[in-house]
């Protein structure tokens, strides 16, 4: 069974800081993996996808993430942080047979200091 | 475009009551998946409905039932409440079962079980 594991529940830099969020995950198969950003009190917006394409994927904001299959991760990073980046953060992953059933992981709250 | 909408946005019930929440997916969305997430954890797979039938299925209860109407709105219905009930619900949609995963979710029904 898939499973994603999100490394560090809170995560603290300061604005204009390299921003790295953590994830690893566990598939047999190719996995779709994905990122999605939780702002307050709202739903879950796409901030960008893996589909087996391009190992380095660009998302909206600014983030990105790279594929690495070797070390079984989804690092997400954006170069210099934005007091607007301030949000939880959930990694994700799915198998194609089942692409729209997403497991989450348990999130990364991502806080910025001015 | 209509984005995802669900009512109601809180509810508070006691032990043992039933609820019903209601959700309106994107236009031109055939299929809903249902999230349940606990405070501070990462949202859980509850079940996915494709054209008013059960497609897929989490680790929940019976007591966790929904339906899809044909105009693709769904609901999902808990009944027996319990304690560990108590969470935000997402709905999310998406076009087909086997797209590259992108979910559109709405903002959540925030339920407290007393």
């Amino acid at each position: 069974a898939q499973s994603v594991t999100q490394l560090g529940s809170h995560v603290s830099v300061s604005e204009g800081a390299l921003v790295l969020l953590r994830c690893n995950y566990s598939s047999s198969v190719p996995p779709y993996l994905f990122w999605y950003v939780q702002y307050p009190n709202q739903g879950l917006q796409l901030l960008l996808k893996y589909t087996s394409a391009a190992t380095l994927v660009k998302g909206i904001n600014g983030f990105e993430a790279e594929f690495k299959k070797s070390e079984t991760s989804f690092h997400l990073t954006k170069p210099s942080a934005h007091m607007s980046d301030a949000a939880e953060y959930f990694c994700a992953v799915s198998v194609y047979s089942s692409a729209s059933k997403i497991i989450f992981g348990s999130g990364t709250r991502l806080s910025i200091r001015p | 475009e209509t984005g995802v909408t669900q009512s109601p946005t809180h509810l508070i019930k006691t032990r043992g009551q039933q609820v019903t929440l209601r959700c309106s997916s994107q236009s031109g969305h055939n299929t809903v998946s249902w999230y349940q997430q606990a405070l501070g954890q990462g949202p859980q797979f509850i079940f996915q409905y494709y054209r008013e039938e059960e497609n897929g299925r989490g680790n929940f209860p019976p007591r966790f039932s929904g339906l899809q109407f044909p105009n693709y709105s769904s609901e999902l219905n808990v009944n027996a409440l319990e304690l560990d009930d108590s969470a935000l619900y997402l709905c999310a949609s998406s076009l087909g079962t086997e797209d590259t995963g992108e979910l559109f979710f709405g903002e959540g029904s925030r339920l407290t079980v007393l």
